[in-house]
């Protein structure tokens, strides 16, 4: 079973809706990632964290807005969402993102997001 | 043009065939190639990782990579219906950040 945990595993909210994705590691890892999953669509970085610092935020809408209190949690903050933003949002963790050698990435099973 | 290109599939293969997964991509400063597997409602697992050119086996896993074409392959020999799942594959030149094909469904049928 994985070391990466996210909640809730399926959320529906509307367009006016304020609610936060949780994901929690038991790894022991530095760096924290979001991706975007949608359909027939290459994965999407959207934020990466090492060491509790954002050292990527891939051209994200302000509308997500994530937060890493600690090396072990991340959460994806969002509010005032579009239809177009349905998708699975996968959690990932890795040991140390500049670390040469430490490329394995280990993912959590994803929060599927809709939309209405 | 995409960074990374991947046949969606579906591919559909019976029990004990070999499997041949691509990807091209159009960035040659990609050092770092990696497969993940992804089961239904699961995240990806890492499966086979490949620095530079060359092969790497793993049981009946066999990556390759030719940097001179931009083409990188995974092969499945001996497939099993448990090998059906969406295979992605991905590339880095720096560890910050990935790039991810869109993913190939593979189905194998017993």
């Amino acid at each position: 079973e994985t070391g990466v945990t996210q909640t809730p595993r399926h959320l529906v909210m509307g367009m006016t809706n304020k609610k936060s994705l949780k994901c929690e590691q038991h790894l022991g890892h530095n760096a924290m990632y979001w991706y975007k999953q949608s359909a027939k669509k290459p994965l999407e970085l959207m934020f990466v964290y090492n060491f509790k610092e954002q050292t990527e935020n891939n051209s994200v809408p302000s509308r997500f807005s994530p937060e890493c209190p600690n090396s072990s949690h991340l959460f994806l903050h969002l509010h005032t969402l579009q239809p177009e933003d349905s998708a699975l949002y996968l959690c990932a963790s890795s040991q140390d993102v500049k670390r040469d050698g430490s490329y394995e990435q280990y993912f959590g099973p994803g929060t599927r997001l809709t939309v209405t | 043009q995409k960074e990374v290109e991947q046949d969606p599939g579906p591919l559909s293969v019976p029990e004990g065939a070999i499997v041949s997964l691509n990807c091209t991509y159009s960035n040659s400063a990609f050092q770092y190639f990696m497969w993940y597997r992804q089961y239904s409602r699961k995240g990806p697992e890492l499966l086979m990782y490949t620095y530079s050119s060359g092969n790497k086996e793993d049981g009946r896993f066999t990556a390759q990579v030719d940097k001179s074409s931009k083409y990188i392959s995974l092969f499945i020999r001996d497939s099993q219906p448990s090998d059906s799942a969406t295979y992605l594959c991905a590339m880095s030149y720096n560890f910050n950040k990935f790039y991810f094909g869109s993913g190939t469904k593979l189905n194998v049928k017993p």
